[in-house]
């Protein structure tokens, strides 16, 4: 069971808004920490998304945005595109593992 | 830019060793390096990290197993994996480490596929 929770799979039309959640705990996001988003087309490495605070890496759209409140973390998609079909991670820092946790990842179809 | 080197296939209770080959940033100057696994059963895990001053930091299920270490004048960090079980298969990524308020991972190899049979 991963120390993030998120759902297993979402789904949108094209040009629809999407949120995918990642539950935490005290000991990761409620602690304080950032929660980051990686995005994982099938067959490929995970990519770096969204970090810190609402950051994007050079070449990451800004249709994709995250957010956190809590103990809880969201990463919301805007203008859904086919290619945006993948599955998406997030992760933070936890002091119970002194160590990097991930969410058990969220499939999303683009109908 | 990270590529992970080393042998596919190894036998139960043998030692799994892995190599990063780092291209684009000289390794000693900065940031943390380190390992994810990923599989069906367990999700992305990370598994420890190195820094560029050579400190190391484990997942404590893999403490007893895992090393790390560092060769700057090749510009690569490894893996080594004592002991392995199937549940060891995975594919494994190296990773570069970033610092914004706090710690991402900004850069993954490919991967390298892993089994042990």
């Amino acid at each position: 069971q991963s120390a993030l929770t998120q759902p297993p799979s979402v789904s949108g039309a094209p040009g629809q808004r999407v949120t995918i959640s990642c539950t935490g705990t005290s000991s990761n996001i409620g602690a304080g920490y950032d929660a980051h988003w990686y995005q994982q087309i099938a067959g490929t490495a995970p990519k770096l998304l969204v970090f810190g605070q609402n950051k994007r890496p050079s070449g990451v759209p800004d249709r994709f945005s995250g957010s956190k409140s809590g103990t809880s973390a969201s990463l919301t998609i805007t203008g859904l595109q086919a290619g945006d079909e993948a599955d998406y991670y997030c992760q933070s820092f936890d002091t119970d593992l002194s160590g990097w946790v991930f969410g058990g990842g969220t499939k999303l179809t683009v109908l | 830019q990270l590529q992970e080197s080393g042998p596919v296939l190894v036998k139960p209770s043998e030692t799994l060793s892995l190599t990063c080959s780092v291209s684009g940033y000289f390794i000693s100057r900065g940031y943390f390096w380190g390992w994810v696994r990923q599989s069906p059963l367990r999700g992305l895990e990370w598994l420890g990290n190195i820094h560029h001053d050579g400190g190391t930091n484990y997942r404590p299920s893999l403490k007893s197993r895992l090393t790390l270490s560092m060769d700057t004048a090749k510009n690569q960090f490894s893996l080594r994996l004592t002991s392995v079980t199937a549940a060891d298969g995975a594919m494994y990524y190296c990773v570069r480490i970033a610092a914004a308020r706090t710690y991402y991972f900004d850069s993954w190899g490919q991967g390298a596929l892993v089994s042990v049979s």
